[in-house]
């Protein structure tokens, strides 16, 4: 069964420095999603991406994030200047189309310090 | 009343009985419903889905839709210990249905 990708499973980096998570959604796919899980809270949604443009952000996507579809297949994250509270798990989703169910990678564990 | 809402639980059955889980929502999403299983660690992982009022079953799993009440459950029969895991409710925002919201989830435990 095709599934979503992420790379890497788990990313540590010093405060201040500059992150790319990578993802490859599945291939038949048109959307595709972040969201972030900070540990013991709920899945928040941070952007959705259709035809090579953000279709939608969240307040918490704001400057310092950016998202990029840089080739036919990866799709990435990346975070600016990063902070302590950007500790968080970083998921990929796609769906084939908008409102459609949502398939989720295995996540990236951003840990910050 | 946010989104989507979840009873965070935990929620503890015995082996084989009937897990009820539930979850209601605003008039904020788009009446399209999804549950989600999360193992501690994991990714979420799509169960079930459902679009229209009354139940949808898939084997041990059936998801209900009551949109005069604006409450969408979820119920698992014969549940087993692998069960474990935290559910999550999702709707996608009214509109264009790209972003969607999730429920805080409702910790089931499946007790031998």
């Amino acid at each position: 069964e095709p599934e979503v990708t992420q790379t890497p499973s788990h990313q540590v980096t010093q405060m201040g420095q500059e992150v790319i998570l990578r993802c490859v959604p599945i291939s038949n796919h048109l959307y595709f999603y972040w969201y972030r899980q900070i540990l013991g809270q709920k899945v928040e949604f941070l952007v959705s991406f259709y035809n090579n443009e953000i279709s939608e952000k969240s307040e918490i996507f704001d400057d310092q994030f950016s998202v990029e579809r840089p080739d036919g297949s990866n799709f990435t994250l990346k975070i600016r200047s990063t902070k302590l509270e950007d500790s968080a798990m970083y998921f990929c989703a796609s769906s084939e189309e908008g409102g459609e169910p949502q398939h989720f990678g295995d996540g990236t564990r951003l840990s910050i310090l | 009343q946010k989104e989507v809402e979840q009873n965070s639980g935990p929620l503890s059955v015995p082996e084989g009985a009937i897990a009820s889980l539930n979850c209601t929502y605003s008039d904020r999403v788009s009446q399209s419903f999804f549950w989600y299983r999360q193992y501690s660690g994991k990714s979420p992982e799509l169960i079930m889905s459902i679009y229209s009022n009354g139940d949808k079953e898939d084997g041990r799993f059936t998801a209900q839709l009551n949109k005069a009440s604006q409450y969408v459950s979820l119920l698992i029969r014969d549940s087993q210990p692998s069960d474990s895991a935290t559910y999550l409710c999702a709707a996608p925002r009214r509109g264009t249905g790209n972003q969607f919201y999730f429920g805080t989830g409702t910790s089931l435990t499946v007790i031998p």
